[in-house]
């Protein structure tokens, strides 16, 4: 149990285009998601953090505008990078909080791997 | 305050040895200490967890090992394997409020055959 996808796992797009990518708990309900991005060789950075049926929030220096979030169902956030450029290309990764797994723990995607030229 | 501080940076262990992975907090408000294992190109995946009221936590070839007192918490790896080459992290949150998780800065780890 406890699975968490996203799509797509890899993305190349053009500078000033938008991307959208999706997260869906598998085999649970997820009232909370939360996106990361990673750069190479570096800590996961949380972005931001996603209830269902709510507007998301945002970390200190995290455009809302340009990093869409909605979590419109139990199962399933989306992130839209919107007017996408170079230095967005990063490793973009999500969670999902299982209310009913122990301590509220949370179980992540396998990340998409954003290149933007 | 809500940093998550870990070392070593990098670690190489023979097959066989015992990585010891350190992380220390201030935030006294943390009451949920996962550990992490990410291989290249793919999402971190759970390995083990621990409360503050509990000082040691074993699943499998895992334990944590917590100090409370002095706000740090470690990770051994019993009998390491080259299969378990991989960059771990260790992170904090505060159930209590937004559970948001707060990651150290990550450990790659080498087990050589």
């Amino acid at each position: 149990g406890a699975v968490v996808s996203q799509h797509p796992s890899r993305v190349i797009c053009k500078s000033g285009t938008s991307v959208k990518i999706e997260c869906r708990s598998l085999d649970f309900q997820a009232t909370t998601m939360f996106w990361y991005r990673q750069f190479p060789k570096q800590s996961l950075m949380l972005m931001a953090t996603s209830n269902e049926g709510s507007k998301a929030t945002y970390e200190q220096g995290v455009e809302k505008d340009k990093f869409l979030i909605n979590h419109a169902s139990l199962t399933l956030s989306t992130l839209t990078v919107t007017s996408a450029h170079p230095e967005d290309s990063s490793f973009y990764i999500c969670s999902a909080r299982n209310p009913s797994s122990g301590y509220n723990e949370q179980f992540f995607g396998p990340g998409t791997r954003l290149t933007v030229l | 305050q809500q940093q998550v501080k870990q070392s070593p940076q990098s670690l190489i262990v023979q097959k066989g040895g015992i990585p010891i992975i350190n992380c220390a907090y201030e935030n006294t408000a943390f009451d949920y200490f996962p550990w992490y294992q990410q291989f290249p190109g793919k999402g971190p995946a759970l390995l083990i967890a621990i409360r503050p009221d509990v000082s040691e936590k074993k699943e499998g070839r895992f334990t944590i090992s917590f100090n409370k007192s002095a706000k740090q918490f470690s990770l051994h790896i019993m009998d390491s394997q080259p299969g378990d080459s991989a960059t771990y992290f260790c992170a904090a949150a505060n159930g209590g409020a937004t559970n948001k998780l707060i990651f150290g800065t990550g450990t790659l780890l080498a087990v050589q055959p």
